[in-house]
């Protein structure tokens, strides 16, 4: 099993552009999870999924909008990248709302 | 759980001395607890948790945890810690049937 994984690894944008991040999983788990992690800040929750077709603002979520057309992918948008969106987003996803979450990788992301 | 306080976000140690992260939340209902560790450039994964019963929580690479209800801590401790044991320990906690709360994390620098 492969677990959560996340593409890209890595991405510069400029100001202005739009992506799509994709996260992945293979565990059949109902709840998905985007965080971001930005120094001394921990991790701050963007949105979050409860089940397929089903998606949740979370901490953070201005500036991002996500879907889950698929039980097993979690997409995150950015439709106008700024630089205040520099950051590592973390994609995780876990068999229950409050149990353990199971990360990927991580997504280095730059805004010039 | 409101809030998830890790008091320390940083703890230089010796190579083979024991270390204490601190952990304190606030909740006035039953919780689950759990103690994470980012390795550079890498995801998070699960070092221990708390569901329920015994206090005293045991995880990987020799760590350990407490939970004390009393003081609404969790703190995690290893008697002797290793230059591999490098990386930041995230606390994080959830109301039964609620996400996870996170602490802000704690990086462990490892002195030789």
């Amino acid at each position: 099993n492969a677990g959560v994984t996340q593409t890209p690894k890595f991405r510069v944008l400029k100001t202005g552009q739009s992506m799509t991040l994709l996260c992945a999983q293979d565990m059949n788990h109902e709840y998905m999870y985007w965080y971001r992690q930005d120094p001394g800040m921990g991790l701050r929750l963007i949105h979050y999924s409860v089940g397929e077709g089903t998606t949740a603002k979370g901490e953070v979520p201005d500036g991002y909008n996500v879907s889950r057309l698929k039980k097993q992918n979690f997409l995150l948008g950015l439709e106008s990248a700024a630089p205040s969106q520099t950051s590592v987003y973390f994609c995780a996803s876990s068999p229950s709302l409050a149990g353990e979450q199971f990360f990927g990788p991580g997504t280095r992301l730059t805004v010039l | 759980a409101q809030s998830v306080t890790q008091l320390d976000s940083q703890v230089p140690v010796f190579e083979e001395a024991p270390v204490e992260l601190r952990c304190n939340y606030s909740s006035s209902v039953s919780v689950y607890l759990f103690w994470y560790v980012q390795y550079p450039n890498q995801g998070l994964q699960l070092l221990l948790k708390y569901l329920s019963g015994s206090t005293l929580v045991k995880g990987i690479n020799g760590f350990e945890a407490e939970f004390n209800k009393s003081q609404t801590s969790f703190h995690l401790r290893k008697p002797s810690v290793h230059i591999s044991d490098t990386a930041e320990y995230f606390c994080a906690v959830s109301e039964r049937n609620y996400q996870l709360i996170w602490g802000a994390g704690t990086k462990l620098i490892i002195k030789p």
